[in-house]
């Protein structure tokens, strides 16, 4: 059973607009939530996060919102970069889990010069 | 900062042999996760370690893993003996002890079972 997930495989992109990539999660336990974009041939490397105790959180071209009532979080990049093309992976932390950390599937994101 | 450093890079091995993926951490990191990417599961826990002690190992999916921490800059993750369905890229990452801290990963292992 996946307590989150990323129902979108693939997002394609022009470069310029904006990329929303989403995640849902299903564990009410869950208070910690982090963006983690990953290369080929290289590890997942730390992107955003956001604490329960808000809905929103901004790093230059990154956004992250948190709807805690319907379990759903998303990223939004803007503007898209061809250098954004990455996977990027939702992930999850919860109370007394320490940082251990339930990922997505992940969603591949295509920017188109 | 080096980062987390793992080897192999890259693992052949023919069906029912051992292999031994090592990682290891950033200096005064005091958590240490395997991860293990596929296809079809994506990045699932394998096992994580807070001050060298085995924490949580429930996403060990068989007894033919097995994995140590013998001190704090050093882990291995052992299959034995190894099957074609261990295929995967096997991911380590570290954190410090402060809850909320992002883990950092390493490059990983990508690992063919033949």
């Amino acid at each position: 059973d996946q307590q989150v997930k990323q129902n979108s495989p693939s997002l394609s992109v022009q470069e310029g607009r904006i990329s929303i990539l989403n995640c849902d999660y299903t564990n009410s336990m869950f208070d910690y939530f982090l963006w983690y974009k990953k290369y080929p041939a290289e590890g997942p490397t730390f992107l955003i996060s956001i604490s329960s105790i808000k809905d929103k959180n901004e790093d230059g071209r990154f956004t992250v919102f948190l709807n805690k009532s319907a379990k759903h979080l998303s990223l939004h990049i803007v503007p898209s970069q061809p250098g954004d093309s990455a996977v990027y992976f939702c992930a999850a932390s919860g109370i007394n889990a320490g940082n251990m950390l339930t990922f997505g599937g992940g969603t591949r994101l295509m920017v188109k010069p | 900062d080096a980062g987390v450093i793992q080897s192999p890079r890259h693992e052949v091995t023919e069906m029912g042999q051992e292999v031994t993926l090592r990682c290891k951490p950033i200096s005064g990191h005091n958590s240490l996760f395997w991860y293990r990417q596929t296809m079809m599961r994506g990045l699932e826990l394998l096992i994580y370690f807070n001050n060298n002690v085995p924490i949580d190992d429930s996403g060990m999916p068989e007894d033919r893993f097995s994995a140590k921490m013998p001190n704090a800059s050093f882990s291995t993750l052992k299959i034995q003996p190894s099957e074609p369905r261990d295929s995967a890229v096997y991911f380590c990452a570290s954190s410090p002890r402060k809850l909320e801290s992002p883990l950092h990963f390493g490059n990983g292992t990508r690992l063919t079972v033949t």
